[in-house]
């Protein structure tokens, strides 16, 4: 039982260059969400998902894009990277009501040079 | 629109003092509200969350916190620091739905 699983660790690009960020979860979980960390600013949503098939933008989310392949896979698609999208992202996964606990992957540390 | 706000981005305490981490919340309507811990190099956990059931509500390794509406605030307590509380904390809020809006954040010090 792994819980939430991120690959990769680390990346690291340079500017233009594209990638796609993996995220799977074993917790039979319907909501899926995709955050970034920044110093200073906490954690701001990038996108979210309440179940399969369905995407919503959180609070940041130009420059990328997110896939829903299936219950237990949520993809985030950073196209064209830029210098300002250097962080760390975590991936994070819920039963979906308003009281429930997420629980988030181990991140993804980004550079973008 | 919802919000949380953190005072301190930095505690500092002595092993076996108390922690006290600050938060306040900015809501229209009752808010559900949580405190997660990051250890270095890790994801997020639960720590405790109100979901409205009583205003104090405890949480894993010694940690409690009161939701006073009067004053729109969550702060988290442990009365007796340990060297492994050492850690980032952050308060969270969700109001409508299962999206949390998270603090900026406390990175708690504790020194022997």
């Amino acid at each position: 039982n792994a819980g939430v699983t991120q690959t990769p660790k680390f990346q690291v690009l340079k500017t233009g260059q594209s990638m796609t960020l993996q995220c799977a979860q074993d917790m039979n979980h319907n909501s899926m969400y995709w955050y970034r960390q920044d110093p200073g600013m906490g954690l701001r949503l990038i996108y979210y998902s309440a179940s399969e098939g369905t995407t919503d933008k959180g609070e940041v989310p130009n420059g990328y894009n997110v896939s829903r392949l299936n219950k237990r896979e949520f993809s985030l698609r950073l196209e064209s990277a830029a210098p300002s999208q250097t962080s760390v992202y975590f991936c994070a996964t819920g039963p979906g009501l308003i009281t429930d606990t997420q629980y988030f992957g181990p991140g993804t540390r980004l550079t973008v040079l | 629109a919802q919000s949380v706000t953190q005072l301190g981005s930095h505690v500092s305490v002595s092993e076996g003092a108390l922690v006290l981490l600050r938060c306040n919340y900015s809501s229209s309507v009752p808010p559900y509200l949580f405190w997660y811990v990051q250890y270095p190099n890790q994801g997020l956990q639960l720590l405790l969350k109100y979901t409205s059931a009583a205003t104090l509500v405890k949480g894993i390794n010694g940690f409690e916190a009161e939701f006073k509406k009067s004053e729109t605030s969550f702060h988290l307590t442990k009365p007796s620091a340990h060297m492994s509380d050492a850690a980032e904390y952050f308060c969270a809020v969700s109001e409508w739905t299962d999206k949390l809006i998270f603090g900026t954040g406390t990175r708690l010090q504790v020194f022997p």
